[in-house]
């Protein structure tokens, strides 16, 4: 069974500064996406990343796949408030689909 | 009208109504969802439709009957719910079924009181 794993759960940063998001996959898969949700709000896609290797940039957020690790990374540069929100990686596999827990940034001043 | 839209965008019922929840989708894909998101759990996935054919359904209770007329529109027809099926659900869709990168509607709120 697929299992998708996020850490830390809770982030809770200052502005300016830098992280890390983990995302931990059980099964082989070359397929793995990053969204964002705001409080009260719905999920949007930030980031696809279809083959190993693959690095993504929007602004202050990066998003790298390492397959052979089974292991993606969501790293943001120089926080700032507007960035806080629940930060979801997903990873498809041909036989399933499965999100992980989320991971609930707060970024102060 | 673009993207997915899911309406009503909140609600409140009592354990014996029933009502119903609509999402549409605008992108032309094959694959619709519902997922349930609660404080306390992550996300849930309750149903998958592709083409009309429902493909998954996650042990979900009987009190939640989905219904996929067309490729396009998704409900979720809701009766005798309990105070714990109180959460934000969500519809979405992709361009094939489990596989891809998911649009998701706004969400509908249920309070069920």
């Amino acid at each position: 069974e697929l299992k998708v794993e996020q850490n830390p759960l809770f982030l809770s940063m200052q502005e300016g500064k830098n992280y890390t998001i983990y995302c931990n996959y059980s099964t082989t898969s070359d397929r793995l996406y990053w969204y964002r949700q705001d409080p009260g709000k719905s999920l949007e896609s930030l980031f696809v990343l279809l083959s190993n290797g693959a690095v993504k940039q929007e602004g202050r957020l990066m998003a790298s796949l390492d397959t052979k690790a089974r292991l993606s990374t969501l790293h943001i540069t120089a926080a700032v408030h507007d960035l806080s929100a629940t930060y979801f990686c997903a990873v498809d596999t041909p036989d399933d689909m499965r999100f992980g827990a989320g991971t609930r940034l707060t970024v102060k001043p | 009208e673009t993207g997915v839209t899911q309406t009503p965008r909140h609600l409140v019922m009592g354990m014996t109504n029933k009502k119903s929840l609509k999402c549409e989708q605008h992108l032309g894909h094959n694959a619709m969802y519902w997922y349930k998101q609660s404080a306390k759990k992550p996300l849930e996935l309750m149903f998958v439709y592709n083409f009309k054919e429902q493909t998954e359904n996650n042990s979900v209770p009987s009190r939640f009957s989905p219904e996929c007329p067309n490729s396009s529109h998704l409900f979720l027809h809701l009766h005798t719910l309990q105070p714990e099926d109180s959460a934000l659900y969500l519809c979405a869709s992709s361009q094939h079924p489990m596989r891809g990168e998911l649009f998701f509607g706004e969400g509908s709120r249920l309070t069920v009181l």
